[in-house]
């Protein structure tokens, strides 16, 4: 199974929106509603941010917002702020009765 | 509330099988709910999906990894294990333990165990 595809990077000033693209196929992003989303600090547990496309568990923060259109999935950080910079990645169930993760992108605060 | 904790050999020779326990406090892993299963992140790079079972049995592996893989459930000791056999420098990886749920491969991980494979 191949990973799906994310941007290596994405910046942004404090305070603005951004948007983290992950382009699957028919079998995983376009055929399931099980699309999440992780962020992780350096050194640390990545830690679910969104799940089932646009959930988001009990304590993160409402900035945080997924969708998914066809085979690409997307998550937006509204108000970007200084403790956003992580790394960030979107996963999602396949037809296989497996899981994929996506290769990661890197958010930067400038 | 829910934790988890990876153990094992942080150094394995090549050729040889990597074995990893994961002790789990706050949940049952006999639970209907939830499945139990690894993933891991070789230094510097993104997060592999290893496979993952149901209390019932069932195991679901990375096709990639399936035919050195095997994932277990020891239900007296409320702890999962991971053994991967004919390790290469490949391997060489933190290696996660997590609780996933319906359609989430992670909904809780395990702080990781760094395993370098390395004669």
């Amino acid at each position: 199974q191949s990973a799906l595809t994310q941007p290596a990077s994405v910046s942004g000033s404090p305070g603005q929106s951004i948007t983290i693209s992950c382009t699957g196929t028919s079998s995983d992003i376009g055929g399931y509603n099980y699309v999440s989303w992780y962020q992780q600090h350096p050194g640390k547990a990545p830690k679910l941010m969104i799940y089932e496309v646009s959930n988001r568990p009990s304590g993160v923060s409402n900035r945080f917002s997924g969708s998914k259109s066809g085979n690409t999935a997307s998550l937006t950080i509204f108000g970007l702020q200084a403790e956003d910079e992580a790394d960030y990645y979107c996963s999602s169930f396949t037809s296989s009765t497996t899981y994929v993760f996506g290769t990661g992108t890197k958010v930067t605060v400038l | 509330q829910l934790q988890l904790q990876e153990s094992g050999p942080g150094l394995v020779k090549p050729s040889e099988t990597l074995s990893l326990t994961c002790t789990v406090s706050g949940d049952s892993i006999s639970s209907s709910n939830y499945h139990w299963g690894w993933i891991r992140q070789p230094p510097g790079k993104g997060l592999e999906w290893i496979g993952s079972m149901y209390y019932s049995g069932n195991t679901y592996y990375n096709p990639s990894l399936k035919s050195r893989l095997t994932i277990s459930l020891d239900t007296s000791k409320n702890q999962f294990s991971l053994k991967l056999s004919s390790v290469t420098a490949a391997d060489t990886a933190v290696y996660y333990c997590a609780r996933l749920s319906d359609g989430v491969p992670a909904d809780h991980w395990g702080q990781g165990t760094l395993v370098t494979v390395s004669s």
